[in-house]
């Protein structure tokens, strides 16, 4: 099973600014199915990219996903209010299937 | 685009049966599709319990295998959970989803399951 280590557990930046979150996985997966998720209080997650890199549906392109075998990196081009939130990302095994979710990034104001 | 609503008991005794439903709408449950259950505990992270296929296939998570079934019904198009032998650690907030792109597209708004005497 892999297993997936996101860090920092906690980001502290202000709007504007970069964000760069990283998850990384115990073993390489040659097919990239490393997804991203955002979290905000009282919500459900929200799929924000899958593949490792392509944006789903009606996420803003601030969003980018990167990384491939055990090093993925989520980056925020420019932080928005709204962004404020905890990221998990997630892997796909299909042998046997198993999806595996990262301990989480909260991403906080400074 | 397809909505998720979960629903059922609040509050499950321990070594009792935790049931939850999940009506779909703008989709169905008999399309080709992989629908499944995610949990996340008070303020930890999120634990996929398990999925079902339009067919009847599942796949659990090793950890919870041996007391979890997740059952399709097409004709209400809905899916169901059932977990066994509940105990305080299965206390959290249970969220149906629709499977896509090797995670999860859609998901409902949860529905929080204490076990509790």
């Amino acid at each position: 099973e892999i297993v997936l280590t996101q860090s920092p557990g906690t980001l502290s930046l202000s709007p504007g600014e970069r964000a760069t979150l990283s998850c990384r996985a115990s073993q390489s997966d040659p097919n990239n199915l490393l997804v991203w998720y955002q979290q905000k209080p009282g919500q459900a997650p929200r799929l924000l990219i899958y593949g490792a890199s392509s944006r789903a549906t009606g996420i803003p392109d601030r969003f980018s996903g990167s990384g491939s075998g055990t090093d993925f990196t989520l980056t925020i081009s420019s932080l928005e209010a709204e962004d404020f939130a905890v990221y998990y990302c997630q892997h796909y095994s299909g042998s046997p299937p198993m999806y595996t979710f990262g301990q989480g990034t909260r991403l906080d104001i400074k | 685009q397809v909505h998720l609503q979960e629903s059922g008991p609040g509050l499950v005794r321990p070594s009792g049966t935790l049931s939850l439903t999940c009506v779909v709408s703008g989709g169905s449950v008999s399309s080709a599709n992989w629908w499944s259950w995610v949990r996340q505990a008070p303020g930890k992270g999120l634990e996929w319990v398990g999925e079902i296929y339009h067919g009847g296939t599942t796949n659990y998570n090793p950890s919870l295998k041996r007391r979890v079934i997740i059952s399709l019904d097409a004709s209400k198009n809905q899916l169901s959970l059932n977990l066994t032998s509940v105990t305080a650690a299965d206390t959290a907030v249970y969220y149906c989803t629709r499977v896509w792109g090797g995670g999860f597209d859609s998901w409902g708004q949860g529905t929080r399951v204490t076990v509790s005497s």
